[in-house]
């Protein structure tokens, strides 16, 4: 799958809920990214993470958390702070000298 | 930080002909310009990029051009595909940020028969 998985593909949230979001990378590199994907906003930097135990916050942080105990894996989580949490959330990876970006698949997240 | 605009957020062109996406950026201290093609319900992918230290670049039917001076930046595609119609988006990234890169808004190009 790229060499970047996401999972669920689909998810549903009910109002008041955490809920957190899979991504993990086998290519060995060392900078992930969490971004939002909203209809004609492009995406938004949530979360990104330079190295393992360090990351940093985004353009729209807040309602969110994530960790990164791992090199491989970079998850996500959608706290019930997150006013309108009902977007398309998109993983990637790159390594630290090339800035090309390797995109997971996506989770679409929908609070019912 | 960084703000990248991309116009149009629409483009429609009939099969053969050539289409131009155009995106400007604030941060003067941005290097770096990739271009990303989404195709419905896919993820993105990276189509060509480019670096500050060169105005243009080409890979087939598609090219990128960079002004510095006047900060923006060009997606050309000629002779244009049915499998061109997706979203496109421009971004950058400036130096000292790790590579985190600013997207565009998005142009959601179509290629009619």
């Amino acid at each position: 799958d790229g060499g970047i998985t996401q999972s669920p593909k689909y998810l549903f949230r009910k109002e008041g809920q955490n809920v957190t979001l899979s991504c993990e990378q086998n290519l060995n590199h060392d900078a992930m990214y969490w971004y939002r994907q909203d209809p004609g906003q492009g995406l938004r930097l949530i979360y990104y993470s330079q190295i393992v135990n360090d990351f940093q916050k985004g353009d729209i942080a807040e309602g969110y958390s994530v960790s990164r105990e791992k090199k491989e894996s970079f998850p996500l989580t959608v706290t019930s702070a997150q006013k309108n949490p009902t977007a398309f959330y998109l993983c990637a990876s790159s390594m630290d000298r090339d800035y090309g970006y390797t995109f997971g698949s996506g989770t679409r997240l929908t609070v019912v | 930080g960084e703000n990248v605009e991309q116009h149009p957020s629409t483009l429609s062109v009939q099969e053969g002909d050539s289409a131009v996406i155009k995106c400007t950026y604030s941060d003067s201290a941005s290097n770096y310009f990739p271009w990303y093609k989404q195709e419905l319900g896919k993820r993105p992918q990276l189509i060509i990029d480019i670096r500050s230290n060169v105005g243009e670049k080409k890979d087939q039917r598609i090219a990128v051009t960079l002004n510095k001076t006047a900060k923006h930046f060009s997606l050309h595609i000629t002779e244009t595909q049915p499998e061109d119609s997706a979203v496109y988006f421009c971004a950058a990234s400036a130096v000292g940020t790790a590579s985190k890169l600013t997207f565009g808004t998005g142009t959601r190009l179509q290629v009619t028969l």
